[in-house]
């Protein structure tokens, strides 16, 4: 089944390390996103990508990286500068152009990350 | 960026009853989309409804429709005949047109708990 893949699920983390989640689709879909999700804040747009080798900073980039070297994968690394890093991460894809279903976004299952 | 408000926090209804889910949002932009997302207990997101400003049908779903005044910038969810699987939170989200990067600007969300 084509869908969005997400790991790992639960991350834990020391004070200045950096990690990185993953993000694996097979839908063939162009574009791509990483939110964050924090109690009572709705989503949050971190990055995104429309294509490969190719990004650009959503509302929250600062302390996150992301690399498109691939059209299947995104992955986000929060680094040691991000300054409130625990959340829940949700990464999703969507067929980049034009509307008539386009654009929907489908969603991974997430990953929760705490610093401890 | 596009602000998208959810007025309600918490909404709570009886189950085969109907329940309406408020969502504002704020944009000078004629042309654009609004989404509904559910997101259950297991933290998937998935599509409910959506709706293309350019159309001035509401959008409809089974249970699901819209209640769409592009003058007042409105876009409330209805569920009719609430289920027990209804119980989840419910996110309101806007995507410009004429915006590059095709993501969805989400509202807060609001919590639907469902009675039997």
């Amino acid at each position: 089944d084509g869908g969005i893949t997400q790991s790992p699920k639960y991350l834990f983390r020391k004070e200045g390390q950096n990690v990185t989640l993953s993000c694996e689709q097979n839908l063939n879909h162009d574009a791509m996103y990483w939110y964050r999700q924090d109690p009572g804040q709705g989503l949050r747009l971190i990055y995104y990508s429309q294509i490969v080798n190719d990004f650009q900073k959503g509302d929250i980039a600062e302390g996150y990286s992301v690399s498109r070297e691939k059209k299947e994968s995104f992955p986000l690394t929060v680094t040691s500068a991000q300054k409130n890093p625990t959340a829940f991460y949700l990464c999703a894809s969507s067929i980049s152009g034009g509307w008539s279903g386009a654009n929907v976004l489908t969603f991974g299952a997430g990953s929760r990350l705490t610093v401890l | 960026a596009q602000t998208v408000t959810q007025s309600q926090p918490e909404m709570s209804v009886q189950e085969a009853e109907t329940v309406t889910l408020s969502c504002t949002y704020d944009t000078s932009e004629s042309d654009y989309y609004l989404f509904w997302y559910k997101q259950p207990p297991s933290r998937q997101m998935i599509l409910v409804i959506r709706q293309e400003a350019y159309k001035q049908q509401n959008a409809t779903e089974n249970r699901f429709s819209v209640n769409f005044q592009k003058a007042a910038k409105s876009f409330s969810l209805k569920i009719s005949d609430s289920q027990l699987g209804d119980a989840a939170m419910y996110f309101c989200a806007y995507r410009s047109a004429s915006n590059s990067g095709y993501a969805l600007n989400f509202g807060k969300g609001t919590s639907l708990l469902v009675t039997p």
